[in-house]
Parts: structure tokens; sequence; C-alpha cells
């Protein structure tokens, strides 16, 4: 069974642009979660799709949002990019239900400058 | 709120046995998750615990008392591949948000 990707893989952008990162979760799985993940911050919860609808949302602007399509792909969009953003962002998939266990992608690593 | 511990850094000799410890406060817990993260990669699944005991699985074992609050990994026979982050995640039962503590670097030395 395929595992989780996401690309791209690496992204270098400048402050004030956007950005969209993709995530193909594993086949048969509904529910799409997304996380940051920073030295200072460690991982941290940004939102959850489930069956195209969010379910779950972290402690974030709103500068991040997502989406979820109905083959269960999910993207992620950062608006208005600041140089805090920078990190790497890690979506995990899962049935969605519980045990909630999660199988994460290798992540994108976002640089702004 | 939510609080979630974890030691910082731990060290280990190759051979001996590891127990890295996860304290949380939270409402509403479901059950824990433990991970492990190797530098550059993403997150792995160790183990889930939603009861109370000891759960075992090779060299793994995590255990959960839910009225402490209390998580521990216990990693045995290390190697040297078990250098890596590992990370506690409480699974709270407004669904599927886990909240992740900071992570414990362990360092294996030969």
């Amino acid at each position: 069974k395929a595992g989780v990707t996401q690309t791209p893989r690496y992204l270098i952008k400048t402050r004030g642009q956007q950005v969209t990162l993709s995530c193909s979760p594993i086949s048969g799985h509904r529910s799409v979660s997304w996380y940051q993940q920073t030295p200072g911050q460690g991982l941290q919860f940004l939102f959850e799709y489930f069956s195209e609808t969010q379910r779950n949302k972290g402690n974030f602007p709103g500068r991040f949002s997502g989406r979820q399509f109905s083959n269960s792909r999910s993207e992620m969009n950062v608006s208005t990019l600041e140089l805090g953003d920078s990190a790497l962002y890690l979506c995990a998939s899962s049935l969605g239900q519980s045990p909630y266990e999660q199988y994460f992608g290798p992540g994108t690593r976002l640089t702004v400058t | 709120g939510q609080n979630i511990d974890q030691p910082t850094e731990m060290t280990a000799t190759e051979g001996a046995i590891v127990q890295i410890n996860c304290t949380y406060q939270t409402s509403g817990f479901n059950g824990l998750f433990w991970y492990q993260q190797h530098a550059g990669e993403a997150p792995t699944f160790l183990s889930y615990n939603v009861l109370d005991g000891l759960e075992e699985k090779g060299r793994f074992s995590s255990f959960l008392s839910r009225s402490k609050g209390y998580s521990y990994l216990l990693l045995k026979e290390l190697q040297m591949k078990d250098s890596a982050s590992y990370l506690c995640a409480v699974e709270r039962n407004a669904g599927n948000m886990l909240t992740f503590g900071g992570g414990t670097r362990l360092m294996v030395k030969p």
C-alpha cells in the first residue's frame, strides 16, 4: 500500500507571497490532518479534514486554510507569508475513527525569506 | 488547556534499557500515542495506549496510568538506530486531533 505523499518536498518563498501544499493520503483513509513543526514549538496541529469537511482546527491565524477533495486528497494554503511560517509542514492520514493512528507523509520544508 | 511534558534530551548506552516519561494534563482524554522521529524524517507510529497498563511490542513497551496522567515508553536492548526523537501525543475524545509533547531526543552511544 502506498504511503502518504506530499508535494512539493521543498519550497522557498518570499514574505507576502502565498503558498499551496498538497497531500495525498493512504488509499482508503478519509481523514487528513496538517501539522506545523518548528524547532521551537514542536509539532502543532493546524486542522483536520474528514470527508471534505473541516472537522477540527488548531490555534492558527486565518492565513492558514485548507480543503479536501472528494478523493480525500488535501491542500493547505498559507497566504501573506511571514518569516515565522518557515517550518516543516506534515500531513497525516488516518481512517478517521478512534484509535486515530496517523500515518505521516515526508513533509514539505517551507523557507520564507 | 492542555499540558504535555517530556524530558528534552536523554542519553543511553547501546544494549541498555531506557525509559522516556510523559506526563499530561488534559480534559477529555481518550488515549496516548508514541511516535518515533529520526532527524529529517516524518514521525512513525510506535504504540497506542487507551487502557491502564503495559503494552509490549518487541523491544518497545508503553505504559499508561490514566489516573496519574502518566505514560512511559520503554526501549530495551538499545541499538544505535534508536537514536531519534520520541514524541508522546494525547488523543482527546473531541475527535481526530492529536496534541504532541515537545519530544525527547534520545542519543544512543556505543
